[in-house]
């Protein structure tokens, strides 16, 4: 499965705390993203990066921050989790601009309660 | 902004019948035009994607049109099994560089036996 992992793969938490899920992949495609999908939302972007310390927002960054201090790490933080951030996020590799294919990781089940 | 539209929400076919999931998009200068299959509980995974160049592709069963002029392409999958029974995305890259993908909402396909 293209050699992407995310971890934690659940994860629980409360209202205000923060969390920083991680993405890690062995291709050294230059290209990652963070999604989350949500009923009847699809798979929506947060934030991508184009390169090491390369990082831009996507539709819905807002509440969410990221880095990327090496090519095959890239952090997702919620800095203080709201009950809206409930959902499952997926990471997101693609390994360049003349071949545009994403592929995604397992996916983090988070819930904040 | 940019914006995939995606019909129908749910499908239901029997086993052998064939299934078409229509999808719009807004972005003119969008190239790529790429399909996930999402099983429950699972990750996307790409199944079959087009280029701008090219008005179909087919592998095996499945089968994507693209009509640029109306800014509309389609899934089309044959001799349904109940092993196609999952939720397909379409999606449509953002131009301007970055691989970044606009995701329809999703159709929920049933195959009963």
């Amino acid at each position: 499965d293209a050699g992407i992992t995310q971890s934690p793969r659940h994860k629980v938490t409360e209202t205000g705390t923060p969390v920083t899920l991680r993405c890690h992949q062995t291709e050294n495609h230059r290209y990652m993203y963070w999604y989350r999908q949500d009923p009847g939302h699809g798979l929506r972007l947060i934030h991508y990066s184009y390169g090491v310390k390369d990082t831009d927002k996507g539709e819905v960054s807002d509440g969410y921050s990221v880095s990327r201090s090496k090519t095959e790490d890239f952090l997702l933080t919620l800095e203080s989790a709201t009950s809206s951030q409930t959902s499952v996020y997926f990471c997101a590799i693609s390994a360049g601009t003349v071949r545009h294919e994403q592929f995604f990781g397992p996916g983090t089940r988070l819930t904040v309660l | 902004g940019e914006n995939v539209e995606q019909h129908p929400s749910t499908l239901s076919v029997q086993e052998g019948d064939s299934a078409v999931i229509k999808c719009t998009y807004s972005d003119s200068a969008s190239n790529y035009f790429p399909w996930y299959k999402q099983e429950l509980g699972k990750r996307p995974q790409l199944i079959i994607d087009i280029r701008s160049n090219v008005g179909e592709k087919k592998d095996q069963r499945i089968a994507v049109t693209l009509n640029k002029t109306a800014k509309h392409f389609s899934l089309h999958i044959t001799e349904t099994q109940p092993e196609d029974s999952a939720v397909y995305f379409c999606a449509a890259i953002v131009s301007g560089g970055y691989n970044k993908l606009i995701f329809g909402a999703g159709t929920r396909l049933a195959v009963h036996p």
